[in-house]
């Protein structure tokens, strides 16, 4: 009963890079929020997305960073031209149909920039 | 105003104490509510929902005050592995769809 896949679990770029954060939701969740935190951070709100759909992405930057949820396979999260300040660890949650369900969380990437 | 705010502590409490954490929501038509656990460097887990008549499981009691537009959680005979982060989270619909909000968390540190 796997839940929410995220990886790599760990990845190092150097700057100027692009970083590929891959998250699979839990089986029959359709749901998909994508959240970055700094160290000694409180979790920041990227994007939400449902299937082919991006609904939310508000907390995206404007630049460099996209969001996508295809109809078959994982969500990806793209980070181009990566930077030292896009070091953090990057959680992927999913949630069912009715989002007024709990959230569950996968184990994150911590993005590592050189 | 934030959508939702906690104090982020840190709480520092003796083992066995009580210790209760208030988080509150400015948006009206929020639907669902929720408590989480985060521990340094892992993944927020869910700890409990909480329920308008309020609910309890364990040590761990959760009461939603609607009127107020407020939550809390009370932690009764606190543990050392209480220790961690302990993240608000509202539910509710905003420009059309389901939002969902996260506190920033509240730290509460259990000593011995």
């Amino acid at each position: 009963n796997a839940g929410v896949m995220q990886n790599p679990r760990h990845l190092v770029r150097r700057r100027g890079q692009e970083a590929r954060l891959r998250c699979s939701p839990m089986k029959g969740h359709s749901h998909v929020y994508w959240y970055r935190q700094l160290p000694e951070e409180g979790l920041k709100f990227m994007v939400y997305l449902q299937k082919e759909n991006i609904i939310d992405e508000s907390g995206m930057p404007k630049e460099r960073f996209s969001a996508e949820f295809p109809k078959e396979g994982p969500s990806i999260l793209r980070i181009q031209q990566v930077v030292r300040g896009d070091s953090a660890a990057y959680f992927c949650a999913s949630s069912p149909v009715s989002s007024n369900q709990p959230q569950h969380f996968g184990d994150g990437t911590r993005l590592s920039i050189l | 105003r934030k959508e939702v705010e906690q104090d982020p502590g840190p709480f520092n409490v003796p083992e066995g104490a009580t210790v209760a954490f208030n988080c509150t929501y400015s948006n009206s038509a929020s639907q669902s509510f929720f408590w989480y656990r985060q521990d340094c460097r892992k993944e927020p887990k869910l700890l409990m929902s909480v329920y308008s008549s309020g609910n309890e499981d364990g040590r761990f009691t959760a009461q939603l005050n609607r009127a107020s537009q407020y939550i809390s959680l009370l932690i009764r005979d606190s543990k050392l592995s209480d220790s961690a982060t302990y993240l608000c989270v509202v539910n509710g619909k905003s420009g059309g769809y389901q939002k969902v909000t996260f506190g920033i968390g509240t730290k509460l540190q259990v000593i011995p």
